[in-house]
């Protein structure tokens, strides 16, 4: 079973539209939580982490994430998207205590002008 | 800026050859990690290393083994290829320690196993 979910598989918004693509894990005990983007034809590349500290996270390009632990969930949002966010997005959970980052399966976002 | 680059950006082969990809980060980094990326399934760690001739199997390992010589080096290694081993791959590089910092990632390969 996928321990990190993004639910939205594909979204497809006008520019200037706000943007929420959720992510949750099922993980317990303390995490380490990225996001990170592939713009098409171009490396993976981060777009913000949390480790520790305020739950609200600012990244790059005007994208910022709210960690609810309670929910386990590190969704990542923005007011007004551009037509040059069209990319796919990745949710990736590092567990302390074991070495590996696993990643959500990706939400491709398509960006209409 | 950290660099990692991949030997190939294509790759096409036939089943029942070795394959090779090859890794190399600038950056000094001690870790370093090999994935797979298929549509629908996100990112599948197949191997890690933290050091030097070090490796560890990460979630979907058979099929493929690893070389790490040197630190700024990591080789994938398909010893048979295989039709279901098309897939794009991945490496990627962290600093060392906890492993909890940001991972770099190169552009990746896209095999083609025919």
């Amino acid at each position: 079973a996928q321990s990190v979910s993004q639910h939205n598989h594909h979204v497809i918004l006008s520019e200037a539209a706000s943007l929420e693509l959720g992510c949750n894990y099922s993980y317990g005990g303390t995490v380490n939580l990225f996001w990170y983007v592939q713009y098409p034809g171009q490396h993976l590349q981060l777009l913000l982490k949390y480790f520790s500290g305020d739950p609200l996270v600012k990244g790059i390009k005007g994208f910022e994430a709210e960690f609810i632990k309670s929910k386990f969930s590190f969704n990542l949002r923005k007011p007004s998207v551009q037509w040059s966010d069209t990319a796919e997005y990745f949710c990736a959970v590092f567990r302390r205590g074991f070495q590996k980052l696993v990643f959500g399966t990706g939400t491709r976002l398509l960006v209409s002008p | 800026d950290v660099k990692v680059t991949q030997s190939s950006r294509y790759l096409v082969k036939r089943t029942g050859e070795k394959v090779f990809l090859e890794c190399v980060q600038d950056m000094d980094h001690e870790n370093m990690f090999w994935y797979r990326q298929d549509p629908g399934l996100g990112l599948r760690l197949i191997y890690f290393s933290y050091d030097v001739k070090m490796k560890e199997k990460g979630d979907i390992p058979e099929g493929y083994s690893v070389s790490r010589e040197k630190k700024e080096r990591f080789s994938l290694i398909l010893e048979s290829a295989s039709t279901n081993q098309t897939s794009m791959y991945l490496c990627a590089s962290s600093l060392g320690g906890t492993l909890t910092y940001e991972q770099y990632f190169g552009p990746g390969t896209r095999l083609t196993v025919t």
